[in-house]
């Protein structure tokens, strides 16, 4: 089993819709959990980061840490065509580089169509 | 100004040859890695060096060797090319942001294919 688990889609929205992406994991150890976005022939970028549970809002982004069922989440409000991208969940034992390092789901494929 | 940058962008090159990749980040910081992107877009972590410094070395073949001559930079080299290690490596750099987990910044990748 990987650590990271994330459904590579396809996702095929309409403008406007509200988007739920999601990775599960198997490592308790993890406390830091990122959503990177990739566009098409470029590298991930950081949208988004939590720390242990909890919530996290960033504009039309919400992200969301359930640690006890080692599972988290990305909600995409209003959902746009320039949203279109790959999204890869990765997580982290450790804050630091040095420590660590980041374990990323296989990203999820989401077009937005208008 | 690219933070960090990737050359070649693109490699086609023919089974058994050796090729390099280069990488080079300006934003000072201390840590860079080489991550291999497959065909399913499954990102996984190669190396990574600290201060020039070694700190991560998955299981990959020997074949795969990175240098660091310095903090800025990060270059793959690639013996002896297989048809599996047709993908697309991306360089990335990180370092301290505050509180917040040490971001990675991603250069836009290398396209190798072997024929």
């Amino acid at each position: 089993q990987k650590e990271v688990e994330q459904d590579p889609g396809p996702l095929s929205v309409p403008e406007g819709a509200i988007v739920s992406l999601n990775c599960t994991y198997s490592n308790s150890a993890f406390q830091y959990f990122m959503w990177y976005r990739q566009y098409s022939r470029k590298g991930p970028e950081l949208l988004m980061y939590t720390y242990s549970s909890g919530n996290k809002e960033d504009g039309r982004f919400t992200a969301q840490v359930d640690k006890s069922s080692k599972y988290i989440s990305l909600f995409i409000r209003d959902s746009q065509p320039s949203d279109s991208a790959t999204y890869l969940c990765a997580m982290s034992a450790n804050r630091g580089s040095t420590l660590g390092r980041l374990y990323f789901g296989r990203g999820t494929q989401l077009t937005v169509w208008p | 100004d690219t933070a960090v940058s990737q050359t070649p962008k693109y490699l086609v090159t023919q089974m058994g040859n050796d090729k390099s990749i280069k990488c080079e980040q300006n934003l000072g910081h201390d840590t860079m890695y080489w991550y291999k992107q497959d065909s399913k877009k499954f990102l996984k972590i190669m190396f990574s060096y600290n201060n020039k410094e070694l700190i991560i070395n998955e299981t990959v073949p020997n074949r795969f060797s990175p240098k660091s001559p310095d903090k800025a930079h990060l270059n793959l080299h690639i013996n002896s090319l297989e048809l599996g290690d047709s993908a697309v490596y991306f360089c990335a750099s990180s370092g301290r942001s505050g509180g917040a987990p040490d971001t990675q910044y991603f250069g836009p990748g290398t396209r190798l294919t072997v024929l």
